[in-house]
């Protein structure tokens, strides 16, 4: 079973508005990691964000961690067409493995 | 520096046949890692090594999965008697364990079809 939960399954913007994709999950974790990944393609590492850390930027990309509330978000500021893909979040435990969710398909209208 | 490489990206089969997949990670990397996809959702994961140990495998790697990284460095994954619900795109990723690093960097994956 998946640990981690995507939310929206899918989401519809027009270019340079702001995306904002959230994860739940369930037990505690080490690291929670986001992925993008076009389609058919493999996965791209965007952020890791620490147990112990509440807040990451990279660029036009924002994380956000809620340990308390098991939770994360990604925002994508001044979204861009060349966003269109979908977004997974994946915890780790510490012990090697990620745990993904099932994505949340971004599409960014031009 | 290059990145994560998988062969073959595409293998077509026919049921009961036996493929071997192979990933190359990235050079200095010690952990290497294997997922599966299915059409829609997440990646769900298979097994991981550090250097030549198999640390870990999941329940979904049935005794006709056998993985294997001889010298720590290459990995393959080898599926016998394939079935229908094979197929899906194997993805291999590599990791630098310690020093709180986590960061998995993944290949372009082997997509499987099992007719």
């Amino acid at each position: 079973s998946q640990q981690g939960e995507e939310d929206p399954q899918a989401l519809s913007i027009q270019e340079g508005e702001n995306a904002t994709m959230n994860c739940s999950y369930k037990t505690s974790i080490n690291n929670l990691q986001w992925y993008r990944q076009n389609s058919g393609r493999g996965l791209v590492h965007l952020i890791l964000i620490r147990s112990n850390e509440r807040e990451k930027h990279s660029g036009r990309l924002r994380v956000t961690l809620d340990t308390s509330k098991k939770s994360s978000s990604l925002l994508i500021t001044a979204s861009r067409a060349a966003d269109t893909a979908s977004y997974f979040c994946a915890t780790g435990s510490g012990a090697g493995k990620s745990t993904f969710g099932d994505g949340t398909t971004l599409t960014v209208k031009p | 520096d290059t990145g994560v490489s998988q062969d073959p990206r595409h293998k077509i089969t026919k049921r009961g046949q036996n493929v071997t997949f192979r990933c190359d990670p990235i050079s200095e990397h010690n952990r290497l890692y294997w997922y599966r996809q299915t059409l829609g959702q997440g990646p769900e994961f298979l097994t991981y090594f550090q250097n030549e140990a198999q640390l870990e495998k999941s329940r979904l790697l049935s005794d006709r999965f056998s993985a294997e990284r001889p010298k720590g460095s290459f990995s393959t994954l080898e599926i016998q008697r394939t079935e229908q619900g094979d197929s899906a795109m194997y993805l291999c990723a590599s990791s630098l364990a310690g020093q709180g690093r986590g960061e998995q960097y993944f290949g372009p994956g082997t997509r499987l079809t099992v007719t």
